[in-house]
């Protein structure tokens, strides 16, 4: 069974550009959920996409945005970056959009510059 | 506002002994509290979880306590492998949300 797929894996920036992050989840799983990693400020959640619909999001400012496509595959979108957007940015999926357990992808490595 | 509190935040222990990474919360309204494991390059791997009805639940090595009056959750490996040196982050989240708040994470060295 896949797991949770994440593209690319890396990616390198210049300030103010803007950047499409695309997760594939595993098949079957509805919700779809991202978060970003720095060794700051730990993991954070961003959205949380299901069937289509953004259901939570977190407290990030409206540059960071998302959308789930109706195979369940979802994209996230950062525009106008900033160099504290570097970070890993992890993609998790779950069945049935009750939290019994994500799986995570590995992740894209976004650096700013 | 830090809602999950992680401590330590690194752990060295010889190999066969025991390891213990303690949370604690703030909203007692969060209703599952799970475990995550992370090597470097990879995403989390969920662990081990558990829900506020019950005080311990063992999966293999690893043994989750519950505290629901103290507001504190722990997660022991028992015969600490060098397999098991990685980053441990504990979580939490309420009403079924898919929304998790972790903590800080402690990173584990076993040393063989």
């Amino acid at each position: 069974k896949a797991g949770v797929t994440q593209t690319p894996r890396y990616l390198i920036k210049t300030r103010g550009q803007q950047v499409t992050l695309s997760c594939s989840p595993i098949s079957g799983h509805r919700s779809v959920s991202w978060y970003q990693q720095t060794p700051g400020q730990g993991l954070q959640f961003l959205f949380e996409y299901f069937s289509e619909t953004q259901r939570n999001k977190g407290n990030f400012p409206g540059r960071f945005s998302g959308r789930q496509f109706s195979n369940s595959r979802s994209e996230m979108n950062v525009s106008t970056l900033e160099l504290g957007d570097s970070a890993l940015y992890l993609c998790a999926s779950s069945p049935s959009g009750f939290n019994y357990g994500y799986t995570f992808g590995s992740g894209t490595r976004l650096t700013v510059v | 506002q830090q809602q999950v509190k992680q401590s330590p935040q690194s752990l060295i222990v010889q190999k066969g002994g025991i390891s213990i990474i303690n949370c604690a919360y703030e909203n007692t309204a969060f209703d599952y509290f799970p475990w995550y494991q992370q090597f470097p390059g990879k995403g989390p791997a969920l662990l081990i979880a558990i829900r506020p009805d019950v005080s311990e639940k063992k999966e293999g090595r690893f043994t989750i306590s519950f505290n629901k009056s103290a507001k504190q959750f722990s997660l022991h490996i028992m015969d600490s492998q060098p397999g098991d040196s990685a980053t441990y982050f504990c979580a939490a989240s309420e009403g079924g949300s898919e929304k998790l708040v972790f903590g800080k994470g402690m990173k584990l060295t076993v040393n063989p």
